[in-house]
């Protein structure tokens, strides 16, 4: 089945402690992005990657690192969490970076920093 | 930065009726548009876009959108909900296709 896949899905850390949230694909997509959902803001983009070793920044990058060495792989890292970073967090991939195809999401990791 | 507004947070419409979600956007420039539907706990999913051409769009589960270049909007309409449309809608704006803006959302309760 093509999916996004995303773990863990639920996440409680406490401030300061290092975490990943990994993202994988298995549809073969070249770009792939993070987002962060939050209540009254919508979804707002963190980081985005056109392919292998290609990132760059969005909207709300700071606090956040990603890496992109395999095509299929986008994993999202906070280094030092901090409570601001509470929030719902989404990894999508399409196929390529144009606007016509379509990005699919995966299910999201909700975290919680303490 | 694109800004994208809706400025409905909140609608609810009684089951068999018309409904319009509200979506306006910030940019001198051309642009590309986007509805996506999130139902409880899942993630996105596309309704339907806007890249050029016809300015009347028609998505999945009978959505359709309207481009209104003049008046920076990207309406989204259904001639008749569902229950099962019940659900959180977002507006979303590109330029590059690499970089998107979504605006806060629409939460969409059908009314039996």
């Amino acid at each position: 089945e093509a999916q996004v896949t995303q773990n863990p899905r639920y996440l409680i850390t406490v401030t300061g402690k290092k975490l990943t949230v990994t993202c994988s694909q298995n549809m073969n997509h070249e770009y792939m992005s993070w987002y962060r959902q939050d209540p009254g803001l919508g979804l707002r983009q963190i980081y985005y990657s056109m392919n292998v070793e290609v990132t760059d920044k969005g909207d709300v990058p700071e606090g956040y690192k990603v890496s992109r060495k395999e095509k299929r792989n986008f994993p999202l890292i906070l280094e030092s969490p901090s409570p601001n970073q509470t929030s719902l967090y989404f990894c999508a991939s399409s196929l390529t970076w144009a606007p016509s195809y379509e990005q699919y999401f995966g299910p999201g990791t909700r975290l919680t920093v303490t | 930065a694109q800004s994208v507004t809706q400025l409905d947070s909140q609608v609810p419409v009684f089951e068999e009726a018309p409904v319009e979600l509200r979506c306006n956007y910030s940019s001198s420039v051309s642009v590309y548009l986007f509805w996506y539907v999130q139902y409880p706990n899942q993630g996105l999913q596309l309704l339907l876009k806007y890249l050029s051409g016809s300015t009347l769009v028609k998505g999945i589960n009978g959505f359709e959108a309207e481009f209104n270049k003049s008046q920076t909007s990207f309406h989204l309409r259904k001639p008749s909900v569902h229950i099962s449309d019940t659900a959180e809608y977002f507006c979303a704006v590109s330029v590059t296709g690499n970089q998107f803006y979504f605006g806060t959302g629409t939460s969409l309760t059908v009314i039996p």
